[in-house]
C-alpha cells in the first residue's frame, strides 16, 4: 500500500519562529490533507490540497504531486500552534478512499 | 466544530467483551470512514461506508464490523475485545461533491480495554 513519511518527527521552536513540515508519499495521489491534532485528540482540517499552493493566515501549504511531496509552512509561530501535524492521502490513491496517515510531526512552541 | 459527532466520549471494557461506537455525519455527507489511533501513532484506516455499503477496508480482522444507516450515521462494532484494541477511535464524514473528497473528523471515542 501507499507509504507516507513525515519529517521532522519532533520540532521545538521559540514563539515567533517559522517552520516547514514535509510529507513524502510513495505513489500518485489525487488529493492530500493536512491536519492539526489538538491535545484532546480532535483532528482539525488545515488544508485539502491535491496540488499547488494554498494559504490561510499564517499557514500555507504546497503540494508537488509529480514529485510526491507536500510542505506545510507555519510563520510567526504561537504557543497555540503546538500539537501534532499529520498529512494524509487516499489509501489506494483515489479520491474517495479511506486515508493513509503519516506518523506526524510533534511541534512544541515555547513562549 | 466539524458537525461530526461521536458517542460515547470514553468507554472502559473488559477483554473478550463487545463494544459499539456511534458516529453522526456532517449534514449533506453520505460517506463515513472509521480510524483507530493508538497512542503516539497516526490514525489507521479501518473501513469506509458509502450509501450503506462497505466501500473499502484496511488491515483489520473481521471482528471489526460496521453499519451505515439511511440517515448516513454509522456504527463500529468490535467483538472479542483485546488489550491492543485500546485506542482513540475516530470517524470522518465526507460528501463526494464537486470533486472534493475532503474528510472531516469527529472528536473521537477513547476506548480502554482492561
Amino acid at each position: 500500500g501507499i507509504q507516507v513519511e513525515q519529517s521532522p518527527p519532533d520540532l521545538i521552536l521559540q514563539e515567533g519562529a517559522n517552520s516547514t513540515l514535509r510529507c513524502n508519499f510513495s505513489d500518485s495521489v489525487n488529493n492530500l490533507q493536512w491536519f492539526h491534532q489538538n491535545p484532546w485528540g480532535q483532528l482539525i482540517n488545515l488544508f485539502y490540497i491535491p496540488s499547488g499552493t494554498k494559504q490561510n493566515g499564517r499557514l500555507s501549504a504546497t503540494t508537488v504531486a509529480t514529485e510526491r511531496y507536500s510542505l506545510l509552512y507555519i510563520s510567526s509561530s504561537q504557543t497555540t500552534d503546538s500539537g501534532v501535524y499529520f498529512c494524509a492521502v487516499p489509501t489506494a490513491g483515489g479520491g474517495a478512499d479511506g486515508l493513509t496517515f503519516g506518523k506526524g510531526t510533534h511541534l512544541i512552541i515555547q513562549p | 466544530e466539524t458537525g461530526v459527532t461521536q458517542s460515547p466520549t470514553h468507554l472502559i471494557k473488559t477483554r473478550g467483551q463487545q463494544v459499539t461506537l456511534r458516529c453522526s455525519s456532517q449534514s449533506g455527507h453520505n460517506t463515513v470512514s472509521w480510524y483507530q489511533q493508538a497512542l503516539g501513532q497516526g490514525p489507521q484506516f479501518i473501513f469506509q461506508y458509502y450509501r450503506e455499503e462497505e466501500n473499502g477496508r484496511g488491515n483489520f480482522p473481521p471482528r471489526f464490523s460496521g453499519l451505515q444507516f439511511p440517515n448516513y450515521s454509522s456504527e463500529l462494532n468490535v467483538n472479542a475485545l483485546e488489550l491492543d484494541d485500546s485506542a482513540l477511535y475516530l470517524c470522518a464524514s465526507s460528501g463526494r461533491r464537486a470533486g472534493s473528497y475532503e474528510q472531516y473528523f469527529g472528536p473521537g471515542t477513547r476506548l480502554t480495554v482492561t
